[in-house]
């Protein structure tokens, strides 16, 4: 199993762009995550889903979205990006048993100038 | 989610035990306490996690107290590689499907 892969691993954008970070997992988890994490900070919950079709905001949802057409891909899309944006995007998953365990993608680096 | 307070930093000598703390006060009866670390800008490691009673891994210890508003992770031999953020959140149960980190513990091990 390759678990959570996350692409690209590094971005450079221009303000006023957009772009979207592709997450794929192949443990067939149904709850899938986007997190956040700007330098010497821990990590913010952007969006979250519970199933193919179903998403939610989590604690800093502005300026992104996210679909969930299939079970295993949850894309996060960035429309008209900020430097704010400039951050690691962290993709995780994991079952649906309350005592599952998260499963973390690499992270995908994103530089917005 | 629970919140969790951990304090901000922690240092440990190499080879002694690292005993990292974890308030939870507000913690319901069906959530986990889960573990977790980040070495770097690396994705976050699972590391542990329980409900009620004490477990061990290859990794670390667990302890929860008795009336589960508090925790501690136990790194018995801790080693240079250990030096890390270290995560304590709690999520599980019912509809509580949000999973949330706080700042976290940097333990720094010294030679």
């Amino acid at each position: 199993n390759a678990g959570v892969t996350q692409t690209p691993k590094f971005r450079i954008l221009k303000i006023g762009q957009s772009m979207t970070l592709q997450c794929t997992q192949d443990m067939n988890h149904n709850y899938m995550y986007w997190y956040r994490q700007d330098p010497g900070m821990g990590l913010k919950l952007i969006y979250y889903s519970v199933g193919a079709g179903i998403t939610d905001k989590g604690e800093v949802p502005n300026g992104y979205n996210v679909s969930r057409s299939t079970t295993e891909d949850f894309p996060l899309r960035l429309e008209l990006a900020a430097p704010s944006q400039t951050s690691v995007y962290f993709c995780a998953s994991r079952t649906g048993a309350p005592s599952g365990e998260l499963f973390f993608g690499e992270g995908s680096r994103l530089t917005v100038l | 989610d629970a919140k969790t307070t951990q304090p901000p930093s922690m240092d440990c000598a190499e080879g002694r035990a690292a005993n990292l703390p974890c308030n939870h006060s507000t913690i319901s009866g069906n959530e986990y306490v889960y573990w977790y670390r980040q070495i770097h800008s690396q994705g976050p490691q699972y590391i542990i996690h329980g409900l009620k009673n004490n477990e061990t891994n290859e990794m670390a210890s667990l302890i929860i107290t008795e009336d589960r508003k508090s925790s501690t992770l136990i790194l018995p031999h801790a080693t240079l590689r250990d030096t890390a953020v270290y995560y304590c959140i709690v999520s599980g149960g019912g509809s509580n499907y949000k999973l949330t980190f706080g700042k976290g513990t940097l333990l720094t091990v010294n030679p």
